[in-house]
């Protein structure tokens, strides 16, 4: 059981637009600690995608945006493309737990 | 561009203590403003955070494994270490090292695979 919690999954045709959701509590998202998104294509390393709420990192395509509201975050992809099929997971800080904490993940399919 | 690659064991016993090092090119661990961090991800599960380490040294640890853990860093080498005691089958996942930049981890290792099995 994760921390913050993302749907399993989600899916898209090519071209649409598809948002992944990052819910938290009081004591991660919702205390103020920030959000950053990760891709992680099978058998690789995870790639930053999203720091800082809403912040690209070089070379990340601006098909990929980030936002943050209340206890709640999100990664929208727009002009989904197949390359995009990958896992994408959420990170923040819990002041409970002391310590950094991710979500379980969502695997998303381009269709 | 910095890389990070981890080394280790691949498989281990049980009851094992757990040592893995990363080692940092393109940039030197003691650069101010980073940290050096140790994820891991089980198999089919998602990403937990071990721990990390400033090249001053200090360190913070996941509670739920602070009892077992070690991290250390090697500023002569470029490099930091995990060590992981007792081992079970439930410490059976891919490490990895990354780079924390702020509250993030801009750069990663590719991985390596740990099995604990007897």
């Amino acid at each position: 059981q994760s921390v913050l919690t993302q749907p399993p999954s989600v899916s898209g045709a090519p071209g649409q637009r598809v948002t992944i959701s990052c819910t938290g509590s009081s004591s991660n998202i919702g205390a103020g600690y920030d959000v950053h998104w990760y891709q992680k294509l099978p058998g690789t390393a995870p790639k930053l995608l999203i720091y800082d709420n809403n912040n690209r990192p070089s070379g990340v395509p601006d098909r990929f945006s980030g936002s943050k509201s209340g206890t709640s975050a999100s990664l929208a992809i727009t002009g989904l493309q197949a390359e995009d099929e990958a896992d994408y997971y959420c990170h923040s800080y819990d002041s409970s737990l002391s310590g950094v904490v991710f979500g379980g993940g969502t695997k998303l399919t381009v269709l | 561009q910095v890389q990070l690659q981890e080394s280790g064991p691949g498989l281990m016993k049980p009851s094992q203590t757990l040592s893995l090092t990363c080692s940092v090119s393109g940039g030197s661990i003691s650069s101010g403003g980073y940290y050096w961090s140790w994820i891991r991800q089980h198999p089919g599960k998602g990403l937990e955070w071990i721990g990390y380490i400033y090249y001053s040294g200090s360190t913070f640890y996941n509670p739920s494994l602070r009892s077992r853990l070690s991290i250390s860093v090697d500023t002569s080498k470029n490099q930091f270490s995990l060590k992981l005691s007792s081992v079970t089958a439930a410490d059976t996942a891919v490490y990895y090292c990354a780079r924390g930049f702020g509250e993030s981890f801009d750069y990663w290792g590719p991985g390596t695979l740990v099995t604990v099995s007897s």
